[in-house]
């Protein structure tokens, strides 16, 4: 079975430092994984995705993260937080299920505040 | 850019009435999904629906929830005697499979 474990629920940054979004991530096969954003009242959007090609993988708004399969994270960072970015952060992986049918798994998510 | 669109985007509704969330997903994705999202909790699956039937449930999705694939581009989600505890926001998403799935906007339910 798959799993995503998002390990901080809350983080603070102030504006212009970096971002830090950790994400393990468990799966039985070759996952790929995503990190998606939710603006206040808003729906899900897609920020980067990991599908088994480069490891390091850039996305919108500056975001990247790298995929360690040594590790089993898949951290999402941002070398400078803008207020902008202030939001929840979902970390998702994409796998087969034992039943043989894919299914996506959300980790539980993380409150970015970005102080000024 | 193509889009998965749900309707409505606000649903009221009277504890014990049937209610039918509506989903027109990707027209070449073939796994739809269904998630819910309680106010200041975490997203949720429900279901996920592929080659015409369900693929995989939660065990939130019991026998008061039922999906459907009425025609070759609605995907539904029907609960049949709404409870308080159902008002969430309900997200409808499809993909092809390996690739990110694309969300809808959601439709926000409220059961009084």
């Amino acid at each position: 079975a798959q799993s995503v474990t998002q390990l901080d629920s809350h983080v603070s940054v102030s504006e212009g430092t970096p971002v830090l979004l950790r994400c393990n991530y468990s799966s039985s096969y070759s996952p790929s994984l995503f990190w998606y954003v939710q603006h206040p009242n808003k729906g899900l959007q897609l920020l980067l995705k990991y599908t088994s090609a480069a490891t390091l993988v850039k996305g919108i708004n500056g975001f990247e993260a790298e995929f360690k399969k040594s590790e089993t994270s898949f951290h999402l960072t941002k070398p400078s937080a803008h207020m902008s970015d202030a939001a929840e952060y979902f970390c998702v992986v994409s796998d087969f299920m034992d039943t043989g049918r894919r299914a996506l798994t959300f980790g539980s998510g993380t409150r970015l505040q970005v102080q000024p | 850019e193509p889009e998965v669109t749900q309707t409505p985007s606000h649903q009221v509704t009277q504890m014990g009435q049937e209610v039918i969330l509506r989903c027109v997903p990707i027209s070449n994705h073939l796994y739809f999904y269904w998630y819910r999202q309680i106010l200041g909790q975490k997203v949720e699956f429900l279901v996920s629906f592929y080659n015409n039937e369900i693929s995989e449930k939660s065990e939130i999705f019991d026998d008061q929830f039922s999906v459907e694939r009425p025609d070759g581009s609605n995907f539904t989600l029907k609960i049949r005697s709404t409870k308080l505890e159902d008002s969430a926001m309900y997200f409808c998403a499809s993909n092809t499979g390996e690739d990110e799935a694309f969300f809808g906007q959601g439709t926000r339910l409220t059961v009084v």
